[in-house]
C-alpha cells in the first residue's frame, strides 16, 4: 500500500522560504508523478506543480513559476517543495499526492498535509 | 485553462436519498481526463472516481461517475451518514497544469 508522509506545519514570516517534504513507501518512487496541491483554508483545490523523478524536470502552473521549486530524491524516495518570498496568502495546508502514472493521470494517493502559517 | 464549474453549491439531502453532482467543463476533455474526490471534514481529499467512470479500490460501488465531453456527473445511490463531504472534480486532460472545479458541499439532513 502506498503511503505518503509529509513533515511538520511550519510557521514562517513573510518574505522568508518554506520547504516541505513528502516521504513515499510502499511503491516505485521513479515512475510516477509526485504533485503539490494546496487548500487555503475554508477555499478549494489547487495544483500548484509536480515531478516525474525519472525525468527529472518538473511542471508547474503558471501562477507559481518563478516561486516554487518542486524537486525529488530517488535515493530516498522523497519529493520536495519550496516556496520562496511567503505571503499572508501563502498560508495554506499543502498536500502531496502521487498519480496513478505520469502527469495526465488521476491523484489516487495524498499525503496528510501540512500546515503552513505566514505571519509576521 | 480549462475552467470546471460544479453545481449545486451545497446539497443537502436525507439518507438513503440518491444525490446527483455535476460538473462541468469550459472545454471537451474527452471521455476520460476526469476524476471526482471526497474530501471529509479535516481530511485530506480521496480518490472516489478516475477516467471518468472508474471507481477507486476501496470505493462502495453506490458511488458512480459518468459523462463524456464537457458534462460529467457523480451519483451516490443511496446516501450515508458518512458521505458527508465536500466533492470536487478534477480534470487532468490538459494536464499539466490540470485543474479543480470549486466544490460541491453535500449535507445530510
Amino acid at each position: 500500500q502506498v503511503r505518503l508522509v509529509q513533515s511538520g506545519a511550519e510557521v514562517k514570516k513573510p518574505g522568508s522560504s518554506v520547504k516541505v517534504s513528502c516521504k513515499a513507501s510502499g511503491g516505485t518512487f521513479s515512475n510516477y508523478a509526485f504533485s503539490w496541491v494546496r487548500q487555503a483554508h475554508g477555499q478549494g483545490l489547487e495544483w500548484m506543480g509536480g515531478i516525474v523523478p525519472i525525468f527529472g524536470s518538473a511542471k508547474y502552473a503558471h501562477r507559481f513559476q518563478g516561486r516554487v521549486t518542486i524537486t525529488a530524491d530517488e535515493s530516498t524516495d522523497t519529493a520536495y517543495m519550496e516556496v520562496s518570498s511567503l505571503t499572508s496568502e501563502d498560508t495554506a495546508i499543502y498536500y502531496c499526492v502521487r498519480q496513478r502514472g505520469t502527469f495526465g493521470t488521476s491523484f489516487d494517493y495524498w499525503g496528510q498535509g501540512t500546515q503552513v502559517t505566514v505571519s509576521s | 485553462e480549462i475552467v470546471l464549474t460544479q453545481s449545486p453549491g451545497t446539497l443537502s439531502l436525507s439518507p438513503g436519498e440518491r444525490a446527483t453532482l455535476s460538473c462541468r467543463a469550459s472545454q471537451s476533455v474527452s471521455s476520460v481526463y476526469l476524476a471526482w474526490y471526497q474530501q471529509r471534514p479535516g481530511q485530506a481529499p480521496r480518490l472516489l472516481i478516475y477516467d471518468a467512470s472508474s471507481r477507486a479500490t476501496g470505493i462502495p460501488d453506490r458511488f458512480s461517475g459518468s459523462g463524456a465531453g464537457t458534462d460529467f456527473s457523480l451519483t451516490i445511490s443511496s446516501l450515508q451518514a458518512e458521505d458527508v463531504a465536500v466533492y470536487y472534480c478534477q480534470q487532468y486532460y490538459s494536464s499539466p497544469p490540470c485543474s479543480f472545479g470549486q466544490g460541491t458541499r453535500l449535507e445530510i439532513k
